[in-house]
């Protein structure tokens, strides 16, 4: 079975400065997809970024970036320059990649996420 | 389109009574999930489907839950005789079939929020 821990409840964080929100995973899986959400009051999940399993680069998007550590099972995000619309739930979660013969490519499993606060 | 859209955003019923919420995907999506959100946790899977099929149905989804997709359209989500334990937002999200790469997000709606009272 798959499991997303996210061990920050909450996180602050000034205004224009970078922050690492942790995440770690456990999988018997290979192949497997890493994401990223934000959740804010409104209540939407917002995709962020994702990383694959066998992807060699870590994948940024504008000012997100994940830390992929395949070996140690972390795939950190890293929001540089915050911004106050950063302040939000994030939730980590994982996607197994295949599909078929015990794979399920389409079920997200979240962790309990963090809350981030970015004080002016 | 604008996205995937629930409905209604807030729901407050008594125990007891039946609910039934709304999910529109977005067009084309021919995959539709339903997720539980309860307060300090992070979404848990309820039910899948492709198209008009439903492929997997979580154990949190009990006998008091039944999820429809007639059409392969839109999808509703109905709860009998709700327990207070019911209470938690109710998320739905929508995706194309995968790519090779098993990349592909899944776009959510803002969610139900329902009270059982």
């Amino acid at each position: 079975a798959q499991k997303i821990t996210q061990t920050q409840p909450g996180m602050f964080v000034q205004e224009k400065e970078a922050v690492t929100l942790d995440c770690t995973y456990d999988t018997s899986d290979q192949s497997y997809g890493l994401f990223w959400y934000k959740q804010p009051s409104s209540g939407e999940m917002i995709f962020l970024i994702y990383q694959g399993s066998y992807d060699e680069q870590n994948a940024t998007e504008g000012r997100y970036s994940l830390n992929f550590q395949k070996a140690r099972k972390s795939a950190n995000l890293v929001i540089s320059a915050s911004q106050l619309g950063d302040s939000a739930m994030y939730f980590c979660a994982m996607r197994d990649a295949r599909d078929g013969s015990g794979g399920s490519n389409y079920k997200l499993t979240f962790g309990k996420g963090t809350l981030l606060t970015v004080n002016p | 389109d604008t996205g995937v859209s629930q409905d209604p955003r807030h729901k407050i019923t008594k125990r007891g009574q039946n609910v039934t919420f709304r999910c529109d995907p977005i067009s084309e999506h021919n995959r539709l999930y339903w997720y539980r959100q309860t307060l300090g946790q992070g979404p848990e899977f309820l039910t899948y489907f492709q198209n008009e099929a439903q492929l997997e149905k979580s154990r949190l989804l009990s006998d008091r839950f039944s999820a429809e997709r007639p059409k392969g359209s839109f999808s509703t989500l109905e709860i009998q005789r709700t327990e207070q334990g019911d209470s938690a937002m109710y998320l739905c999200a929508s995706s194309p079939n995968q790519g090779a790469g098993g990349n592909t997000e899944a776009f959510f709606g803002q969610g139900t929020r329902l009270t059982v009272v």
